[in-house]
């Protein structure tokens, strides 16, 4: 199977710009989350989608949001970015299963940069 | 809130056992998961534990103990290729796919 694709691999934006990403999950894989990677921070869980449905969102402004589509693909936009937004976006996958332990499953990222 | 803690960096030579403790304080803890990630690549999941004990995966074993908080990551037969760094995250009930991750361990294998 192919593995979780994000595109795009590389964005470059200045300060108040709005920017979308793009994730398509692995096949067969039914939930996606967003993970934001910094030095600073971390990983930070932005928010899951299953079902075309948030499930769980991590603390981050209104600024940032998402959404899921019926073929299980999904794209998360931030809007009036700032410098601080500059970040290593990842999105996972996993089948969801009835069991709690699912994988999750991480594509390349989307390295933004906000100038 | 939640908050976990393991070490910034650890060094070991090739060949060597090295383990890495991940100590986490959280409500309604489920599960505890390790990824590995290369420099510039995604996580890639390595182990998970939700109950008590040691999970074998090749030269990848994972350790928890619930009622310490703590796990830990034990890679054996290293390689140069291991060198990476590795996270601990744990994920809460009833939000199993929001994992929280610790702040990561740069692992150097030196040969």
């Amino acid at each position: 199977k192919a593995g979780v694709t994000q595109t795009p691999r590389y964005l470059i934006k200045t300060r108040g710009q709005q920017v979308t990403l793009s994730c398509s999950p692995i096949s067969g894989h039914r939930s996606v989350s967003w993970y934001q990677q910094t030095p600073g921070q971390g990983l930070q869980f932005l928010f899951e989608y299953f079902s075309e449905t948030q499930r769980n969102k991590g603390n981050f402004p209104g600024r940032f949001s998402g959404r899921q589509f019926s073929n299980s693909r999904s794209e998360m936009n931030v809007s009036t970015l700032e410098l601080g937004d500059s970040a290593l976006y990842l999105c996972a996958s996993s089948p969801r299963t009835s069991g709690s332990s699912d994988t999750q499953y991480f594509g390349p990222g989307t390295r933004l940069t906000v100038l | 809130g939640q908050s976990l803690e393991q070490p910034s960096e650890v060094t070991a030579v090739e060949g060597a056992i090295v383990q890495i403790n991940c100590t986490y304080q959280t409500s309604g803890f489920y599960g505890l998961s390790w990824y590995q990630q290369h420099d510039g690549g995604a996580p890639t999941f390595l182990s998970y534990n939700a109950l008590d004990g040691l999970e074998e995966t090749g030269r990848f074993s994972s350790f928890l103990s619930r009622s310490d908080s703590y796990g830990y990551l034990l890679l054996q037969e290293l390689q140069m290729k291991d060198s990476a760094s590795y996270f601990c995250a744990v994920s809460r009930s009833g939000s199993a796919r929001q994992l929280t991750f610790g702040s990561g361990t740069q692992l150097t294998v030196l040969p």
